[in-house]
């Protein structure tokens, strides 16, 4: 069955420590994307990675950094997590030339901040 | 950066009712989708519309890419309380490259 792997159901960090989150899909996906998901405010991309080593910045990247060293994985970093990082955070992953429509997304990790 | 505005926020229904939501924006998209996420999981994509004027099926939902390219409606008959859960709108933006855009979600319990 394929499917993206999110590493953690929940966690719970406290103010000022470096999260990572880490997401990993097995269906040889050339696109990974990070996304933010709050009540009222629907699903917002942090950061999305088309290839390997390659990132660029979505629509609320502050506060946050990704890296992609090998194609099935895709880290979230944040440097020095605040209360305000509180959230359900979301991988995804699609194949090259779909368009980002075709996003297969992980359960989710929920992250509370202390 | 561009939100789509879903409505409504949430609905309390008896099985068996049908259901209607819709996604609006100020801007054109050139394709819409529609996803649902179940309690614990991540979305899942349901239907994807890609001309204005389109309806599309897929068993008991239908969805509809809206003729001023602006919004788009889905409707769920004879609801079961398997439906329960956040449906999400997305959008590409005409222009906007292949960037997906999501609507602030509708939340759905059925009442047996």
């Amino acid at each position: 069955d394929v499917k993206v792997t999110q590493s953690s159901r929940y966690l719970v960090k406290r103010t000022g420590e470096k999260v990572f989150l880490e997401c990993v899909q097995d269906m040889d996906h050339e696109n990974m994307f990070w996304y933010r998901q709050d009540p009222g405010l629907g699903l917002r991309l942090i950061y999305f990675s088309y290839d390997v080593k390659m990132k660029e910045k979505g629509d609320i990247p502050e506060g946050y950094s990704v890296s992609r060293e090998k194609k099935e994985r895709f880290s979230l970093i944040l440097e020095s997590a605040s209360t305000n990082q509180t959230s359900m955070y979301l991988c995804a992953s699609s194949p090259w030339g779909t368009g980002d429509e075709k996003l297969f997304f992980g359960s989710g990790t929920q992250l509370s901040v202390l | 950066g561009q939100q789509l505005n879903q409505s409504p926020q949430s609905m309390f229904i008896q099985e068996g009712e049908d259901v209607s939501m819709n996604c609006t924006s100020s801007s054109i998209f050139n394709t819409w989708l529609w996803y649902k996420q179940d309690p614990g999981e991540g979305p899942v994509l349901l239907i994807a519309l890609y001309k204005a004027g389109e309806l599309t099926s897929n068993g008991r939902l239908t969805a509809q890419f809206g003729i001023t390219r602006k919004d788009s409606f889905l409707n769920i008959s004879a609801s079961i309380p398997s439906d329960v859960g956040i449906y999400f709108c997305a959008g590409i933006l005409t222009g906007g490259g292949n960037k997906l855009t999501f609507g602030t979600g509708t939340q759905l319990k059925v009442e047996l």
